[in-house]
């Protein structure tokens, strides 16, 4: 049972452009919906997190949106850049858990 | 300098054989954790530990076993019954385990394959 649904599966987007990632729970117990950022032959980095009683949080060219009734949250990268190119992961938890990822979206910025 | 560290970074091993991955923290962690990456497959859970001698299996723990004997160390040995382990290893670390907004930190990997 698939718990986090991350789709697309991969993205490519032009520099400048908007990327949109989107991710489905079912838990409605998680209480916590971090994003990760990887790049190739690396460990993830935490990029942005957002609990359930706020529906956006903004850092810099990076926002998660967040709807609680459709269990749905995305993340926005505003004005992408190639340098942004690597896999992102959604991932959720809830207290005492460790965090469930998505299967990632490869995201591609062209130059 | 503060971290993760995953050692080695490749490591090769023959069918049969078992090998064990080292996963050292000098965050003062409570938690830690193993996953396993494949290729469209996300990060799965294969153990956790959030205390010192205590860990608990996560999604995939067959044919694996890990040991926490102090508090920044988690290794894993992947074992012979373990079918496919060729992958991408990662450990990570967060403050608690029953905090879930306690940020979990990621080593760089240690990518295993199975010649």
């Amino acid at each position: 049972q698939q718990q986090v649904k991350q789709s697309p599966q991969s993205l490519i987007v032009q520099k400048g452009g908007i990327s949109i990632i989107n991710c489905a729970y079912e838990n409605t117990a998680f209480d916590y919906f971090p994003w990760y950022q990887q790049f190739p032959g690396k460990g993830p980095a935490l990029l942005i997190a957002i609990r359930p009683d706020v529906s956006e949080k903004k850092e810099g060219r990076f926002t998660i949106s967040f709807n609680k009734s459709a269990k749905q949250f995305s993340l926005h990268i505003m004005d992408s850049q190639p340098g942004d190119s690597a896999t992102y992961f959604c991932a959720a938890s809830r207290a005492g858990t460790a965090l469930i990822f998505g299967k990632g979206t490869t995201l591609s910025v062209s130059s | 300098d503060g971290g993760i560290t995953q050692s080695p970074k490749y490591l090769f091993r023959k069918e049969g054989q078992n090998v064990t991955l080292s996963c050292e923290q000098n965050l003062n962690h409570d938690a830690m954790y193993w996953y396993r990456q494949d290729p469209g497959q996300g990060l799965r859970l294969i153990y956790y530990s959030q205390i010192v001698n205590d860990f608990q299996k996560g999604d995939i723990a067959e044919g694996y076993s890990v040991s926490r004997e102090k508090k920044e160390s988690f290794p894993l040995t992947v074992t012979s019954a373990q079918k496919n382990p060729t992958a991408f290893y990662l450990c990570a670390s967060s403050p608690r385990l029953a905090v879930s907004t306690d940020t979990q930190y990621f080593g760089p990997g240690t990518r295993l394959t199975v010649l």
